[in-house]
């Protein structure tokens, strides 16, 4: 079964400053989706970014980019330029990209408050 | 274009009553997903419909939760004599039929609370 694990509950940082929010996923799957969600205060579940397994160039999405190294099974995601609006829940999740199911498994977030 | 639509936004029920949460998906998605998140976890998934079909229903309590998706209208999740430990923020998601990976695209949620 596939795992996600995001090893830190809670981060801060100061307005501009980087910071970069860890995730571990555990798979014997060679073909998968990594995507990068924020969830604010309303709770609404916003798509930061995502990463096709089989493409070995990370992903960039203006301020937001991932570190993804296959082998290590990490997908990290770096927030350059941190801005008040950044603070919000973020989730990890994995996606078998098989025919039938297409669930999300989910890690159990990282809380960020970015400091004025 | 509309996104995903929930409704109630927030919902109390008190034990033993029954809730039902309804989710319309995007114009032209024709499948649908709901997750559960309890506080302070991340969401989990619960059950895949698409049109008249449950796909998967792997995270589905056995007991007091159904859904369904039908021909017309919007899908329904179905929760009998609620407990307190049903209160959680449950969601559904939607997707295209076919799409070169699948995206799903959430709805803003259902905060039930169970009093």
């Amino acid at each position: 079964a596939q795992t996600v694990t995001q090893s830190q509950p809670e981060m801060s940082v100061q307005e501009a400053e980087t910071v970069t929010l860890s995730c571990t996923y555990d798979t014997s799957e060679s073909n998968y989706y990594l995507f990068w969600y924020k969830q604010p205060p309303s709770r609404q579940m916003i798509l930061v970014i995502r990463q096709e397994a089989y493409k070995q160039q990370n992903a960039t999405e203006n301020r937001f980019s991932v570190n993804f190294q296959k082998a290590a099974k990490s997908f990290s995601l770096k927030i350059s330029d941190s801005q008040l609006g950044d603070t919000a829940m973020y989730f990890c999740a994995f996606m078998k990209h098989v025919t039938g199911t297409y669930k999300y498994i989910f890690g159990t977030g990282t809380r960020l408050k970015v400091l004025a | 274009n509309a996104g995903v639509m929930q409704n109630p936004r927030h919902l109390v029920r008190r034990r033993g009553q029954e809730a039902r949460l309804r989710c319309s998906p995007m114009k032209g998605h024709s499948h649908v997903y709901w997750y559960r998140q309890l506080p302070e976890e991340g969401l989990k998934f619960m059950v895949y419909l698409q049109k008249e079909n449950i796909i998967d229903e792997s995270g589905m309590p056995k007991e007091r939760f159904s859904a369904e998706f039908p021909k017309e209208g919007p899908s329904i999740l179905r929760i009998q004599q609620v407990v307190r430990g049903d209160s959680a923020a449950y969601f559904c998601a939607s997707s295209p039929v076919q799409v070169s990976y699948n995206e799903q695209f959430f709805g803003p949620g259902t905060r039930l609370t169970v009093l």
